[in-house]
């Protein structure tokens, strides 16, 4: 079946230090992959995403590059920022079914000063 | 979450009462979602509309009830509330012409069955 996992949390970096957030995937046929994000409190919004095989979505000093050889998609930044801790979500999503998007179990961020 | 409205924010339930979570949009899209979140779990969809008076289940229909009468309106119904349902539950839609599969999500509704 379809499915999406992503590295285990919470999390701890202190400011400016690299992140990186792994995910990984399996599907059938060619799904597009996204990243999305939840601040405390909030509903989720997306980070960024990938439609295709070697795409790099980036947004916000986030990226991610869609990796078919490994069934990746790691979210990577290279400064973290205390704005940046909150819950992240890495999804799937296939041609054809309605739209419903896979999500991993999510991984917390907490960045601290 | 502009666009995609839903109420209530935070609701006890005792178990075996019943309620609608209401979800709205204004953006005339067909293609509509709830999802329910759990802690360590992501989210799994429930139910899914691809249009009005279509609907159709989802990973974890059991125990929801949903209608989609008109488009704007995509409520989900719990008829006889258990504890297993307590959650975070979001409504969603497709932003259409993202190119690929994007959903804007409600703020969300915080359900507590006690």
């Amino acid at each position: 079946g379809n499915s999406v996992t992503q590295m285990e949390g919470p999390v701890t970096l202190s400011e400016e230090a690299f992140l990186t957030i792994n995910c990984t995937y399996t599907a059938t046929g060619y799904p597009s992959l996204f990243w999305y994000v939840q601040y405390p409190g909030e509903g989720l919004q997306l980070l960024l995403k990938a439609t295709k095989a070697d795409d790099k979505g980036s947004n916000k000093g986030f990226e991610a590059t869609y990796r078919k050889e490994t069934t990746s998609f790691h979210l990577e930044k290279g400064s973290v920022q205390v704005s940046d801790s909150a819950v992240y979500f890495c999804a799937l999503s296939l041609y054809n079914q309605g739209g419903k998007l896979i999500f991993g179990q999510g991984t917390e961020l907490s960045v601290k000063p | 979450n502009a666009g995609v409205t839903q109420t209530p924010k935070f609701r006890i339930l005792k178990i075996g009462q019943s309620m609608t979570l209401q979800c709205t949009q204004d953006m005339n899209h067909n293609y509509m979602y709830w999802y329910r979140q759990d802690p360590g779990m992501g989210l799994k969809l429930i139910y899914y509309s691809v249009g009005a008076g279509i609907t159709d289940k989802g990973e974890v229909p059991n125990g929801y009830n949903v209608s989609r009468s008109t488009t704007e309106d995509f409520p989900l119904r719990l008829e006889l509330a258990a504890p297993s349902q307590t959650s975070v539950y979001f409504c969603a839609i497709i932003s259409e012409g993202s190119g690929a599969n994007v959903l804007t999500f409600g703020a969300g509704s915080r359900l507590t069955v006690l």
